[in-house]
């Protein structure tokens, strides 16, 4: 059974980095074709990908907010960790971590977290 | 980047009815497209993948068809548990992981 979850703060003030980490069981992010993404939404908005990260340590970002963003993986932990600089307030948003479904070119979702909800304010 | 614009925003139907979402891709996507529902603080399910393959457990009153540039998400007889919001995704290899704007599918 595959399952997924974020922690991380709650709250962040503007111009702070902000570090999230998902962990996950059910599958190991040393197996061939895994892969691990980070996909926010802000309150009453759209769903917005951000940042995957692959079992070979290949990486993709979000063009608009590349410059902003890393993902790392710790495989010995089973955690996968985002950090976002320069937080700003239209940041504020529910952000997940998924599963990637394996098939396919590029990387849709089968498992979701439950998300965690980041405030930026001062 | 490939834009995705789904159609319509708001759809209010009837239990029983059968809907259809439009999604269509600013540049062709083959079949590389997924569909979600996101029910209200919840996550995003992945129903359908490939265009019109069915996720495992997903009811068979979800279906989906298209190629190229557009795509449709079709529910056969709405259901109580339908009402929810539902997004299309491409996912080709060569551009990032675009999501469409989503179309909340509302009680009449």
């Amino acid at each position: 059974q595959i399952t997924l979850k974020e922690s991380g703060p709650t709250l962040v003030k503007p111009t702070q980095t902000l570090t999230l980490t998902c962990t996950f069981s059910g599958f190991s992010l040393s197996t061939s074709g895994v892969g691990v993404g980070w996909i926010r939404q802000p309150p009453g908005k759209a769903l917005e990908w951000l940042a995957l990260i692959y079992w070979n340590a290949d990486k993709r970002y979000s063009p608009s907010l590349k410059s902003r963003l890393t993902i790392t993986k710790d495989t010995s932990k089973n955690q996968v960790v985002l950090t976002m600089t320069n937080m700003d307030p239209v940041d504020t948003a529910t952000y997940y971590c998924a599963h990637r479904h394996l098939g396919g070119p590029g990387y849709y979702f089968d498992y979701w977290g439950q998300g965690t909800l980041v405030t930026v304010s001062s | 980047d490939i834009q995705m614009t789904q159609s319509p925003s708001t759809l209010s139907a009837s239990v029983g009815d059968r809907v259809t979402i439009t999604c269509r891709a600013s540049q062709s996507i083959s079949s590389w497209l997924a569909w979600y529902q996101q029910k209200p603080g919840k996550a995003p399910k992945l129903l359908i993948y490939k265009a019109s393959s069915l996720q495992s457990g997903v009811p068979s009153r979800f279906s989906g068809s298209g190629s190229g540039t557009e795509f449709t998400l079709t529910i056969s007889s709405l259901q109580p548990d339908d009402f929810a919001t539902y997004y299309c995704q491409q996912y080709t290899s060569y551009s990032p992981a675009n999501f469409g704007q989503g179309t909340k599918l509302e009680i009449k």
